[in-house]
């Protein structure tokens, strides 16, 4: 068990809506990232959060967005879903900065119909 | 940009065979190089990692040693087992800045008894 929590596992949504994934990281961790796995563009970067700021950005489309709360759970919100959003979305955290690992976390699964 | 390659899968052993999955990456200064493994419905869990040129990092029988010269980080096992069956992912990071995580393809290793 890494300690980091994504919620929910699974989710099965039709094009077009709207889905929030959930994080909790490890206890006393600072940093989440969050990651899409997917079948065609493999395991990309999307975003980074540190201590309730974002500080990276990588391949995340306008159409995705996430916050990190004052209690450190983040949240990763994808709207206007389409079929080719359809992936394993993870997250991971890490202590903070400089050379500290990512622990991940088991996914959760999106599925849009 | 930074960037990881890794061997084409999948990969099939028998049990106690000896392992390599090649690994070679492009990036601008001194990354650290991990190996990820993600056994079926799970996350990834970090296998072993190296932060300098000739570290070598080793965990559960596996090895890789961080070679600047070649700019590689092949992973290998002497005698591989059943429950090495896994997708394993060859990762870098650089120190300054975002640690994200920049990702090989995967390959995928499966153990035959």
């Amino acid at each position: 068990d890494s300690g980091v929590t994504q919620t929910p596992k699974h989710l099965i949504t039709a094009t077009g809506q709207r889905v929030t994934l959930r994080c909790s990281p490890r206890s006393g961790d600072l940093s989440v990232y969050w990651y899409q796995q997917s079948l065609d563009q493999g395991l990309q970067f999307l975003i980074q959060y540190y201590n309730g700021e974002e500080r990276a950005k990588g391949n995340i489309l306008e159409r995705f967005s996430a916050q990190q709360f004052p209690d450190l759970h983040s949240e990763l919100n994808l709207s206007s879903l389409e079929l080719g959003d359809s992936a394993l979305y993870f997250c991971a955290s890490s202590a903070g900065q400089g050379k500290n690992i990512q622990y991940f976390g088991a996914g959760t699964r999106l599925s849009v119909l | 940009g930074n960037s990881v390659t890794q061997m084409e899968g999948p990969v099939t052993l028998s049990e106690e065979a000896f392992l390599t999955i090649n690994c070679t990456y492009t990036a601008t200064g001194y990354p650290s190089l991990f190996w990820y493994v993600q056994y079926p419905g799970e996350g990834l869990q970090l296998l072993l990692k190296a932060t300098k040129a000739d570290d070598k990092g080793s965990n559960k029988g596996f090895e890789a040693t961080y070679r600047k010269e070649t700019t590689s980080f092949h992973l290998e096992k002497g005698s591989v087992q059943v429950s090495d069956s896994a997708v394993y992912f060859c990762a870098l990071s650089q120190d300054q800045g975002a640690q994200k995580l920049v990702f090989g393809q995967g390959t995928r290793l499966t153990i035959n008894p």
